[in-house]
């Protein structure tokens, strides 16, 4: 299994409250990628990074912010927490092999529940 | 917007009778498909990158094809240990961010 952790794994939060979720990565691969999984929406990207400090918006990056300041760690900060981002979050890592676009690898997810 | 449909939702089969799942996609450039496979409570675990029209991709039941517009996974004489969700992706030229469909879940009954 690719070397991927995500903490916290289960986290119970209110509603006003920043939160930051950890992925940390063994494989010193330079993307690092935040989804998130819901129901009926299948998994949509968060933000992405392509190298430290390096970091884009995804296709629903309002209320989320991102920092990488090592390469083997990616945090994502909901700045102020709403009911609707509860989620489950999941954490990706992929390399690149030449001009091809190599397989993501992806973390256990971590379950957030806003309150 | 690069864009990816999965059909049929959800599937029940039978245990050993073979079926297919669809992805169809619309990019601007493909430079590659994937399939995972989901199980409750789990991140997804990668099964085949397909990369060009034509291409084709086997793992014991699984078996993945391509064209230029959609994909096919083929899972023949399923057992019950096939019940996830299938999950399908796209890469398009010009980035590095993978697109998904909604999946098609599967369940197989013995």
């Amino acid at each position: 299994d690719a070397g991927i952790t995500q903490s916290p794994r289960h986290k119970v939060t209110e509603t006003g409250t920043p939160v930051t979720l950890r992925c940390h990565q063994t494989e010193n691969h330079r993307y690092m990628y935040w989804y998130r999984q819901d129901p009926g929406h299948g998994l949509r990207l968060i933000h992405y990074s392509y190298g430290v400090k390096d970091t884009d918006k995804g296709e629903v990056s309002d209320g989320y912010s991102v920092s990488r300041s090592k390469t083997e760690d990616f945090l994502l900060t909901l700045e102020s927490a709403t009911s609707s981002q509860t989620s489950v979050y999941f954490c990706a890592i992929s390399e690149r092999a030449g001009d091809r676009p190599t397989e993501a690898f992806f973390g256990q997810g971590t379950r957030l529940t806003v309150v | 917007e690069d864009q990816v449909t999965q059909s049929p939702e959800a599937l029940r089969l039978q245990e050993g009778e073979s079926s297919s799942l669809n992805c169809s996609y619309t990019v601007s450039g493909l430079r590659g498909l994937f399939w995972y496979r989901q199980d409750p409570g789990k991140g997804p675990e990668f099964l085949f990158t397909l990369y060009s029209a034509g291409e084709e991709k086997e793992k014991e039941r699984l078996k993945a094809t391509l064209t230029k517009k959609e994909s096919f996974l083929h899972i023949t004489a399923p057992k019950p240990e096939d019940s996830a969700t299938y999950l399908c992706a796209v890469q398009a030229d010009g980035n590095n961010r993978l697109a998904f469909g909604k999946g098609n879940q599967v369940v197989v009954i013995p």
